[in-house]
């Protein structure tokens, strides 16, 4: 069965700091998809990345990073010097190939103070 | 390109009326989902379609109906509300042109049932 989960339900920094949200998953395929999705206060579901099981490199997006090891089965989300417009709720996601069912994690919200 | 369309974006039913929540997209999507995102529990999988004629149920189906009659349009259907059914509900598409590819969503709909 697929699972994610996100431990920390809520995290406060200060502008500019570094912050890494986690984000740890189980299944039982060798193939599948991860992802992240931001929730602004507004409240739409905006896309930031999706992420193949077989490509284990990083990537980085601007002040977005993201760090997969398939080894701890994590797939975990940095932004470099927030600011105050990063303050959301993000979600990880994972879809297994062929089940077309997208799992999402219990979100952490992430407030930036200026 | 209007995406994914929800309507309406707020609705307060009494128990045990019944209500549909629309969903339409217009990018030709074939794989469509419905979520519900309740406190602390991030956005459950209700129902999924992965194209007409062809439905599953997800996560949190019970209370629920769906149909998938054509491409565009996949109707959430409450035969009894209940008042745990208050939630904020989404509506996601995505291509099957690749593999689990990312999802679009709805700007929501804000369902009480008092």
């Amino acid at each position: 069965a697929q699972k994610v989960t996100q431990a920390q339900t809520e995290i406060s920094v200060v502008e500019k700091e570094d912050v890494t949200l986690d984000c740890v998953y189980e299944t039982r395929d060798t193939t599948y998809y991860l992802f992240w999705y931001k929730q602004p206060p507004s409240g739409e579901l905006v896309f930031l990345i999706r992420r193949n099981s077989f490509d284990e490199q990083n990537e980085i997006s601007g002040r977005y990073s993201w760090n997969f090891q398939k080894s701890t089965s994590s797939f975990n989300f940095t932004i470099t010097a927030s600011q105050v417009v990063d303050s959301a709720v993000y979600f990880c996601a994972l879809s297994e190939v062929g089940t077309y069912k997208y799992i999402f994690g219990t979100g952490t919200r992430l407030k930036v103070l200026a | 390109n209007a995406g994914v369309t929800q309507t309406p974006k707020f609705q307060v039913l009494k128990t045990g009326q019944s209500m549909t929540l629309q969903c339409a997209q217009d990018m030709n999507h074939e794989y469509m989902s419905w979520y519900r995102q309740d406190p602390g529990m991030g956005l459950r999988l209700i129902h999924y379609s992965v194209g007409a004629g062809i439905t599953d149920q997800g996560e949190v189906p019970n209370g629920y109906n769906v149909s998938r009659s054509t491409t565009e349009d996949f109707p959430l259907r409450l035969l009894s509300a209940a008042p745990s059914q208050t939630s904020v509900y989404f509506c996601a598409s995505s291509s099957k042109r690749f593999l689990n590819e990312k999802l679009f969503f709805g700007s929501g709909t804000q369902l009480s049932v008092l």
